[in-house]
């Protein structure tokens, strides 16, 4: 099945800086990368994703960007805020189907 | 459109005690899906729902864990007995096939003392 791997565990900033998060993804056939943010005690909520035949997405300050030779995918945050602070979290779904497998997330600090 | 609803929103128990989780997921929402994100974790799939019928229940620990869909809508999942590393939040989420993204209910903590 699917294996997803996402870096780093946890990322501190201050305001106004940009955060990366990067993961990799072990299926070729995947074609679908949703992104999550999950503030602490709340549901996971989609932020962006991209599909495969796209290389790169944007919505205002973040934007997702996709390697499929590679086979890895980052989530890009420019002009960090306060309320940007969560745990991130990527996904893959394999082609053909509708089960996403998610990363181990990355809790994202944004500093004033 | 309204969510996806979930309860209780809370659970604590002993182990080997018994508990179950409900999920309603959005309107006209085909593919239903159960997932536990233990603390510090990522969700992982424990089952998915096409409809009523089972999908996808290969990392469901059919031992103690299970779940049905009733009339392709509601969802029940079951856990008898619980053990102490089902603490975990249980998260219910829904799809349809005009878009593959998710929508999550805002889950189930599960305490197991």
């Amino acid at each position: 099945g699917e294996n997803v791997e996402q870096h780093p565990s946890t990322l501190s900033v201050q305001e106004g800086d940009s955060a990366v998060i990067k993961c990799t993804y072990s299926d070729s056939a995947s074609n679908y990368f949703p992104w999550y943010k999950q503030e602490l005690g709340k549901r996971p909520q989609l932020i962006i994703d991209i599909r495969s035949n796209v290389g790169e997405k944007k919505d205002q300050r973040i934007a997702v960007t996709l390697n499929k030779t590679a086979k890895h995918f980052s989530l890009h945050i420019t002009e960090t805020q306060p309320e940007d602070s969560a745990v991130y979290f990527c996904a893959a779904r394999y082609s053909g189907y509708s089960t996403l497998t998610f990363g181990k997330g990355t809790m994202l600090l944004v500093s004033p | 459109e309204a969510g996806v609803a979930q309860s209780p929103r809370y659970k604590i128990i002993e182990k080997r005690q018994s508990v179950a989780f409900w999920c309603n997921p959005i309107s006209g929402h085909a593919t239903l899906y159960w997932y536990q994100q233990i603390l510090g974790q990522g969700p992982k799939l424990l089952i998915q729902f096409q409809n009523n019928g089972v999908v996808d229940d290969s990392q469901l620990p059919k031992d103690r864990f299970s779940a049905e869909r009733l009339k392709g809508v509601d969802s029940t999942l079951k856990i008898q007995p619980a053990k102490l590393e089902d603490s975990a939040v249980y998260l219910c989420a829904s799809s349809s096939p005009r878009y593959p993204g998710y929508t999550f209910g805002s889950g189930t903590r599960l305490t197991v003392v």
